[in-house]
Parts: C-alpha cells; structure tokens; sequence
C-alpha cells in the first residue's frame, strides 16, 4: 500500500522557538493532506486541510498564524509550530488521501520546554 | 456533515472471547467507514475499510465489520481475542470525494486479560 512518512517522530525544543514537522506521499502524489492532533488519551481532531499550490484551510479554533502549513509539491506538506509553548506539546498525525484510504504517518509527539 | 460515535470509551474482554466495538456513524451521503488500531505511542494501522461494496467486510488480524445502513452502524468484531489485540481502536467514516478529510470517533480503549 501507499506510503506517508512523517519526519521527525519525537521532537523537544524551547518556549518561543518553531519547529518544523514534515510529511511525505513516497509512491503516490497527494493534492491533499490533513494535519490532526491528538491530545492524550484523545482522538485525532483535524487541524487544517492542506492543498498543494495554495493556502491550507484550517478548522475553526486553530491559530493559522501558529501553525504554519505549507504544500509547495505534491508530495509533501510541512506544518511549522511558531513560538511553541508548552500547551502545543502534542502528537502531530498528518495524512494523505489515496482513492478511498488514507494512509497516515508515524505521528510527530512534540514536547515544548 | 458527518459524525462519529463509539458507544463505549473502553471494552475488557478475556484472552480467547469474542470483541465486539461498537460503532454508530452520520452522514448526509454514502459514506466510507474504516476502523484504524493505534498501540500506544504509535501511528494509525488500519484494519478494515467498507466502500460501498461487501457490507462484511473482513479485515487483517481476523478482524471484520458489518455496514449496516439501516442502524447506522460499522460494529468491529473478532472471535477471539489476543493479548497483542490490546490498543486503541479508531472508527472513521469520510466521503467518497478525494478531498474529503476523515471524521474520527473519540475511540474505544481495549483490554485483554489473561
């Protein structure tokens, strides 16, 4: 089946510092990627819809100025953690759309210090 | 719109009885369902997808589902269960169209006991 990599799978940095997680379709083009988040013990709550070429849509109640997506080609999509703090600390899924399966990447758990 | 329930946040059941996890869906259209398996600290591994085809649909480690439209309902069952069947189970359900994004439920937390 498809493939979706997401880089890095654990990642700690400092208050008021970016991190930059990024996900990748290896053997299929991806027009779209969704980016989730997923608190502990908790579902994946979808945080934006990303489209390659052009502005991300995202879900009411996320901070587009926080979380910076980018879809530059059609196989990858970066979601940017501007000035983390602490509550950002989280696991980062993101996914892509091939026919009628998503394929999701090994998750990203930030923790902000 | 469409939405997911999971009508029990965590299920225990013995090494070697039947699973039953319980799924109720909503959707204004015909919807895609799958159920995703997520061991802790790890990414989604799905398990089985209905596309509007087979309403049983069977799935990897002996698991399958039935889509029942008439209930609104994509209930996950196996046989018997296994020690390595303890996770976090996912019921998802999406539309047909490539852009869509997929509705999670809140999950169903199982446990095996030996």
């Amino acid at each position: 089946g498809a493939v979706v990599s997401q880089h890095p799978s654990w990642v700690i940095c400092k208050s008021g510092t970016s991190v930059k997680i990024e996900c990748r379709s290896l053997d299929f083009q991806a027009t779209t990627m969704f980016w989730y988040r997923q608190f502990p013990k908790q579902s994946l709550m979808l945080m934006a819809t990303s489209n390659e070429g052009s502005k991300a849509t995202y879900e009411q109640g996320v901070e587009k100025d926080k979380f910076l997506i980018n879809h530059a080609s059609l196989t990858l999509s970066t979601l940017t953690v501007t000035s983390a703090h602490p509550e950002d600390s989280s696991f980062y899924i993101c996914s892509a759309r091939d026919w009628d399966e998503a394929f999701f990447g090994q998750g990203t758990r930030l923790t902000v210090v | 719109a469409q939405s997911v329930t999971q009508l029990d946040s965590h299920v225990s059941v013995s090494e070697g009885t039947p699973v039953l996890l319980r799924c109720n869906y909503s959707s204004s259209y015909s919807p895609s369902l799958f159920w995703y398996v997520q061991h802790p600290n790890k990414g989604l591994q799905l398990l089985l997808k209905y596309t509007s085809a087979a309403t049983l649909v069977k799935g990897i480690n002996g698991f399958e589902a039935e889509f029942k439209k008439s209930e609104t309902s994509f209930h996950l069952t196996k046989p018997s269960a296994h020690m390595s069947d303890a996770a976090e189970y996912f019921c998802v359900v999406s539309g047909h169209n490539y852009g869509q994004n997929f509705v999670f439920g809140p999950g169903t937390r199982l446990s095996v006991l030996p």
